[in-house]
C-alpha cells in the first residue's frame, strides 16, 4: 500500500519558533510538494520538489522553505512561525510527470498547525 | 481570475440520491487534465477520477462519473447512490499541458463540503 507519511497530525507552536513539518513517501517518487490548505481557499502551493536538493517556489513560498536531501523526505521549515501561518499543511507526491497529464498525487494526512 | 470554481462551498443530500458537484475551469490550452479528489475528516485526500481534455468519453470509476463538457469547460462530479461515508470535501484541480515542464501544476478549487443525512 503506497504510503505518504506526516509526521504529526496536530501541532501546537508559539510565535517565532521554528518549526518543522515532515514528510516521508516510500514510492520512489521523484516530485514532492507541500501544500497549505485553508477554508475557502483550496490547497495552495507553497514549495516543491522533482529531485533531491532541488526545490521550486509555489505560489506562496513566503515564511517558508524546504528541505530534500533524500528522494524520500520532505522537509517544510516555518524559520520563525506566526499566528497567520495556523494552517492545515498536506504533503504530497507523485511520479515524474514525463508528459502524462494524468499523472495523480498521492497525499499524506496532513498536519493541522496552531501558532499561538 | 480563478482558474478552478467550485461555486457550491456545501451541499446536503440525502443517502441514495445522486448528487453532482459542480466545477467549472478556465484555461487557454487545448491539452490538460481533470481530477477530482475528496477528503475525509480524517485529512488525508483521495484521488477518485480523472478526466482527458482529448478524451472522448466522460470518465467512470465505479459510482464516480465525471459529466464533462469541454465547450462549456466544466467538469461536474458525479456520485450516484450516495452513501454516508461520501461525507468529505471535495476538490476539483487541473494540470495545464503548456505548465508541464514545471513538472507541478495541479491547480485547485476551494472544495465544496458534501454532507450525506441518513
Amino acid at each position: 500500500d503506497v504510503k505518504v507519511t506526516q509526521s504529526s497530525r496536530y501541532l501546537v507552536k508559539r510565535t517565532g519558533e521554528k518549526v518543522f513539518l515532515e514528510c516521508v513517501q516510500d514510492m520512489d517518487h521523484e516530485n514532492m510538494f507541500w501544500y497549505r490548505q485553508d477554508p475557502g481557499l483550496g490547497l495552495r502551493l507553497i514549495y516543491f520538489s522533482y529531485d533531491v536538493k532541488m526545490k521550486e517556489k509555489g505560489d506562496i513560498p513566503e515564511g517558508y522553505s524546504v528541505s530534500r536531501e533524500k528522494k524520500e523526505r520532505f522537509s517544510l521549515i516555518l524559520e520563525s512561525a506566526s499566528t497567520n501561518q495556523t494552517s492545515m499543511y498536506l504533503c504530497a507526491s507523485s511520479r515524474g510527470t514525463g508528459g502524462r497529464l494524468n499523472t495523480e498525487a498521492f497525499f499524506g494526512q496532513g498536519t493541522r498547525l496552531t501558532v499561538v | 481570475a480563478q482558474k478552478i470554481t467550485q461555486t457550491q462551498p456545501g451541499m446536503f443530500v440525502q443517502e441514495k440520491e445522486a448528487v453532482t458537484l459542480d466545477c467549472t475551469y478556465d484555461t487557454s490550452d487545448q491539452s490538460y487534465g481533470l481530477f477530482w479528489y475528496k477528503q475525509p475528516s480524517s485529512g488525508e485526500m483521495i484521488f477518485l477520477i480523472y478526466q482527458g481534455s482529448y478524451d472522448e468519453q466522460n470518465a467512470t470509476e465505479g459510482r464516480y462519473s465525471l459529466n464533462f463538457q469541454k465547450a462549456r469547460k466544466s467538469a461536474n462530479l458525479v456520485i450516484s447512490a450516495s452513501q454516508l461515508g461520501d461525507s468529505a470535501m471535495y476538490f476539483c484541480a487541473m494540470r495545464e499541458a503548456r505548465r508541464m515542464d514545471s513538472n507541478y501544476q495541479l491547480i485547485w478549487g476551494a472544495g465544496t463540503k458534501l454532507i450525506i443525512k441518513p
